[in-house]
């Protein structure tokens, strides 16, 4: 099966720039995770949705960072604007909530945000 | 609070000697944990999970709840094991997927 697809793979913008990445998930995979991983770090869990709804947002710096899943398939992160400290790899996922592959995460390739 | 451990940043061997990787955990609940590999250039990717009990590439993890740990293994490390692996953990009543800095490992041949 097709896997999770984003794009960019890659960005680079000065910082108070806005920029955003578009991520589609696994067909039929209900749940998406947007993680943030800064160089030398693990994953950070920014936001997940289930279907079109957020479940989580809790680290999401939501006065500049902005999630939508409209009807519940792609997904967009936005940040705007961006400051130097957002250069970082910016991964989604998605997961099934049913079946035997219930609740685990496959990845896309990342974008990679150089913010100068 | 929840939180994935993992001590080491680097772990370098030798082909052929034995690979133990750190992972403890915190958590009050049942935890699901998780092992995930990146090889270079390539997606984050599972490698086992503890639920399943099962040997991937030669590794294994035990889930041991009274140390609040699991350690990834394998008896003799290959060169091609050289990667990224990260310990997760997965909590709540929605999946929400944690994970630890990460451990790289290093196999010389």
């Amino acid at each position: 099966e097709a896997g999770v697809a984003q794009s960019p793979r890659y960005k680079i913008i000065e910082k108070r720039q806005s920029v955003a990445f578009w991520c589609n998930p696994i067909s039929g995979h209900a749940t998406l995770y947007w993680y943030q991983q800064i160089l030398g770090q693990g994953p950070k869990l920014l936001i997940q949705f289930q279907n079109n709804g957020v479940v989580d947002d809790s680290q999401l710096p939501k006065d500049r960072f902005s999630a939508e899943r409209l009807k519940g398939v792609d997904s967009t992160l936005k940040i705007q604007p961006a400051k130097l400290e957002d250069s970082a790899v910016y991964l989604c996922a998605s997961s099934s909530i049913s079946g035997p592959f219930q609740g685990l995460a496959f990845f896309g390739q990342g974008t990679r945000l150089t913010v100068v | 609070a929840q939180r994935v451990t993992q001590p080491e940043k680097l772990l370098s061997v030798f082909k052929g000697a034995p690979v133990e990787l750190k992972c403890n955990y915190s958590y009050s609940g049942s935890p699901e944990l998780f092992w995930y590999v990146q090889y270079s250039r390539q997606r984050l990717q599972l490698l086992l999970r503890h639920i399943s009990r099962e040997s991937i590439k030669g590794f294994t993890a035990d889930l041991n709840k009274g140390e609040t740990s699991f350690h990834l293994k394998k008896p003799f490390a290959q060169e091609e094991d050289s990667a990224m692996y990260y310990c997760a953990l997965r909590s709540g009543g929605y999946n929400k997927l944690i994970f630890g800095a990460g451990t790289r490992l290093a196999v010389h041949p």
